[in-house]
């Protein structure tokens, strides 16, 4: 079947630190994966995105690349800002409906 | 233009009250959800709608009841719901493709008293 495993939290960076979030995935085929950005008392927003083996999504600084040998979809940033606290959300859709499988969450908590 | 719009934003309901949450998006998608979230989980899914037809029933209570009136509204439709049902509930859509991103709205924080 199809799953995530993400890195349990709570994360808890000084600001301008390095940040990975683990994210490794089990999926039949090829999936797409995904990191999604929770700030608290909203909605999840899409912070990037893979859909095939080697490509690597970035946005706003944060980047993930889709490492199929791993089957790892890890989330960095170099340098984190207190604006970055919130829970991220790792996801896969395994391209044979339209069902997500997200992880547990990691929350990110960046202190100045 | 990648919103989905949900109202209410808050809502608060007796045991015995009839409700319903509206969900709206305007990017053409042929797909929406329901998901469920409770404090510090990830989104459970609940319902899917594939143009317009419901495809995907997560053994929901009947106390759910989904309607998805055209391609660009889902409403879920709230009756005799329990305080365990208070929760943050998601509204999202994506393009008809599979394997494409879920663009999802604020939520509608719900409280069952």
């Amino acid at each position: 079947g199809n799953s995530v495993t993400q890195m349990e939290g709570p994360v808890t960076l000084s600001e301008e630190a390095f940040l990975t979030i683990n994210c490794t995935y089990t999926a039949t085929g090829y999936p797409s994966l995904f990191w999604y950005v929770q700030y608290p008392g909203e909605g999840l927003q899409l912070l990037l995105k893979a859909t095939k083996a080697d490509d690597k999504g970035s946005n706003k600084g944060f980047e993930a690349t889709y490492r199929k040998e791993t089957t790892s979809f890890h989330l960095e940033k170099g340098s984190v800002q207190v604006s970055d606290s919130a829970v991220y959300f790792c996801a896969l859709s395994d391209n044979s409906g339209n069902q997500f499988y997200f992880g547990t969450g990691t929350s990110l908590t960046v202190i100045p | 233009d990648t919103e989905v719009t949900q109202t209410p934003k808050h809502l608060v309901m007796g045991m015995t009250n009839k409700k319903s949450l509206k969900c709206e998006q305007h990017m053409g998608h042929r797909a929406m959800y329901w998901y469920k979230q409770k404090a510090k989980k990830p989104p459970e899914l609940m319902f899917v709608y594939s143009y317009e037809k419901l495809s995907i029933n997560e053994s929901v209570p009947s106390r759910f009841s989904p309607e998805c009136p055209n391609s660009s509204l889902l409403n879920l439709h709230l009756h005799a719901l329990q305080p365990e049902d208070s929760a943050l509930y998601l509204c999202a859509s994506s393009p008809s493709e599979t394997g494409r991103e879920q663009y999802f709205g604020p939520g509608t924080r719900l409280t069952v008293t």
